[in-house]
């Protein structure tokens, strides 16, 4: 069975501070891992994915196998990053992802 | 067109109603998603359209019923909704049903009054 855990439900920091945003799974292959992002009243969009090691907005996610972690980070948080953030996980034995319950980032002026 | 567009946004409708949700994405995609989704809650997976064939149904009740009637564009019947099936309702498309991340509509927000 897959499983996702995001332990944090909401995240709150200051603009300009360091944010990580935590995410762990559960899986016996070899998982793929993604983050979501979900502004307020706007859809939600595919932030990154594991497999492509790329960089946005300023964020990024190392998956770390040994500790079966895939967290979020970004130096320098920004207002405009307040937003729902959900971790998500594909197996390859079923491709239908399995979604974190979500962290709440609030990012204050 | 890199977008998945959802009609109608906004949708109030009585309990004994019929009404349909719509989704529409010209990207080529032949994978297609409803999934449903609460306030400040992951989205839960309805049901999944592979090659417009129904390939998964989580145990859905049979008063949302899907249909694809092309690669391009998939309904969502509702019929004798309850008032706890209120929620936001997204589609989603990739590629195939594979692992390289989804396209998401806006969604259609349903309140069953």
């Amino acid at each position: 069975a897959q499983r996702v855990t995001q332990p944090e439900k909401l995240l709150s920091v200051f603009k300009g501070a360091p944010v990580e945003l935590k995410c762990n799974y559960s899986y016996s292959g070899s998982p793929e891992l993604f983050w979501y992002v979900q502004y307020s009243r706007q859809r939600l969009q595919l932030l990154l994915r594991h497999i492509s090691r790329e960089s946005i907005k300023g964020f990024t996610a190392d998956l770390n196998k040994g500790e079966t972690s895939f967290h979020l980070k970004k130096p320098f948080a920004q207002e405009e990053d307040s937003a729902m953030y959900y971790c998500a996980l594909s197996g390859r034995g079923s491709y239908i992802p399995t979604f974190g319950r979500g962290t709440s980032l609030i990012v204050h002026p | 067109d890199t977008e998945v567009t959802q009609t109608p946004k906004h949708l109030v409708m009585g309990m004994t109603n019929k009404k349909s949700l719509k989704c529409e994405q010209h990207m080529g995609h032949r994978a297609m998603y409803w999934y449903k989704q609460k306030a400040k809650k992951p989205p839960e997976l309805m049901f999944v359209y592979s090659y417009e064939k129904l390939s998964i149904n989580e145990s859905v009740p049979s008063r949302f019923s899907p249909e694809c009637p092309n690669s391009s564009l998939l309904n969502l019947h509702l019929h004798a909704l309850q008032p706890e099936d209120s929620a936001l309702y997204l589609c989603a498309s990739s590629q195939e049903m594979n692992s390289y991340g989804y396209t998401f509509g806006s969604g259609t927000r349903l309140t069953v009054v």
